[in-house]
């Protein structure tokens, strides 16, 4: 059964400090795998990645693929209380057009 | 702001009963997926719809049905509610089935009592 597994389930830092957020996944024949950042109720996207070890950047957060290893990590930088959210891995599977989904991070930056 | 708007906003119903829930996806958006999202747990494939035909289904009962129409609005129905239906449904809008790339829709938080 095609699973994606975060960890950890919930974090919480100092503003700040830099926090890497982890997801593996299983998953037949593998498409893309997308970062999403939910705050209050809609998911909005952040990076997707294809191809192994080309790392994503978009200011202070970058993300980076192993597909051998199967496994992405989430970096935010200098973390501020606007980054504290449930950040959300998922895959996308070239068998169906599903996107799995795992259960989240939540992130919570302390003053 | 995605563009998909979803309605209501809040619902309460109580066990037994029926809802529709509706979703405005982006025009152009031929594609429609729906979610589900308990509390502390990431969202649940519902099904997804392509040019008005169901494309996929996860692993959900029959009592979850949905439409799509020609305006790119969809519903989600479920029958017989259950305590367990509880939680926040999203839907997805995407173009040509390309969900890597769907825009996600507020949610309706519903509450089933």
């Amino acid at each position: 059964e095609d699973k994606v597994v975060q960890s950890p389930l919930s974090l919480v830092v100092h503003e700040g400090d830099t926090v890497t957020l982890n997801c593996s996944y299983e998953v037949t024949n593998f498409r893309s795998l997308l970062w999403y950042k939910q705050e209050k109720k809609a998911p909005t996207f952040l990076f997707m990645l294809t191809s192994s070890g080309i790392e994503k950047k978009s200011g202070r957060l970058s993300s980076i693929l192993d597909k051998k290893e199967l496994f992405s990590i989430l970096n935010i930088t200098a973390t501020q209380t606007g980054d504290s959210a449930v950040y959300l891995c998922a895959v996308g599977s070239n068998r169906d057009d599903k996107i799995i989904f795992g259960k989240g991070t939540r992130l919570h930056i302390l003053p | 702001e995605t563009g998909v708007t979803q309605s209501p906003t809040h619902l309460i119903k109580t066990r037994g009963q029926q809802v529709t829930l509706r979703c405005s996806s982006q025009s152009g958006h031929n594609t429609v997926s729906w979610y589900q999202q308990a509390l502390g747990q990431g969202p649940q494939f519902i099904f997804q719809y392509y040019r008005e035909e169901e494309n996929g289904r996860g692993n959900f009962p029959p009592r979850f049905s949905g439409l799509q129409f020609p305006n790119y609005s969809s519903e989600l129905n479920v029958n017989a509610l259950e305590l367990d239906d509880s939680a926040l449904y999203l839907c997805a809008s995407s173009f040509e089935r390309i969900t890597d790339t769907q825009y996600f829709g507020p949610g309706t938080r519903l509450t089933v009592l």
